[in-house]
């Protein structure tokens, strides 16, 4: 088993709508959390970290869900720039800031 | 802030040669990594230092990939030789605490 799994889309949406994306991880004792954004052929940059309590930045929301081993991402009002692959990303235990990466869940906003 | 620096951008080599890429990662940030991205993958963690130390090298392919953080501060990553399926991005990031930036990559072809 992948030690983080994301479904690779893509995800076809139209702008305007509203897109939920699910990751899920393998290790329990697992600390913190985050969604990272890849345009294509670019590196990739932190789009936000992931609270237990959940958190939103603007059109975004995170949640994670310890119980489950489940994190989400949430995107209201999709806009044509929002076309990315989202990586959901875990820092795995161990103290030493070791970060896992999914495999991307690829998104398409069309007009 | 000047970001991670990463150089070649672009290499080409045949199968069985040599290559090296350089890093110099944000100044203060004490912890740097390697990661190799395939197309249409996730970023894999070759290797991450803390300062000039190595904390992880577990999926490092030691039989031709070598990386070293003289002074804790640049790195560079050899392979040699290289094989046909070592073609991916390698990117570079470094962190102070949690948050971790990106270099933009080298992407080496092997043909």
């Amino acid at each position: 088993r992948k030690e983080v799994e994301q479904d690779p889309g893509p995800f076809n949406v139209p702008e305007g709508a509203t897109v939920a994306f699910n990751c899920t991880y393998s290790n329990s004792a697992s600390q913190s959390f985050f969604w990272y954004r890849q345009d294509c052929r670019k590196e990739p940059k932190l789009l936000m970290s992931v609270y237990s309590s959940g958190n939103e930045d603007g059109r975004f929301t995170a949640q994670l869900n310890r119980a489950s081993q489940y994190i989400s991402l949430l995107i209201r009002d999709s806009k044509l720039s929002d076309s990315a692959t989202y990586l959901c990303v875990v820092n795995a235990a161990g103290g030493y800031n070791k970060l896992i990466f999914g495999a991307g869940t690829r998104l398409a906003v069309h007009p | 802030e000047a970001g991670v620096a990463q150089s070649p951008r672009y290499k080409i080599i045949e199968k069985r040669q040599s290559v090296a890429f350089w890093c110099n990662p944000i100044s203060g940030h004490a912890t740097l990594y390697w990661y190799q991205q395939i197309l249409g993958q996730g970023p894999k963690l070759l290797i991450q230092f803390q300062n000039n130390g190595v904390v992880d090298d577990s999926q490092l392919p030691k039989d031709r990939f070598s990386a070293e953080r003289l002074k804790g501060v640049d790195s560079t990553l050899k392979i040699q030789p290289a094989k046909l399926e070592d073609s991916a991005v390698y990117l570079c990031a470094s962190s102070l605490n949690s948050g971790v930036l990106f270099g933009p990559g080298t992407r080496l072809t092997v043909l």
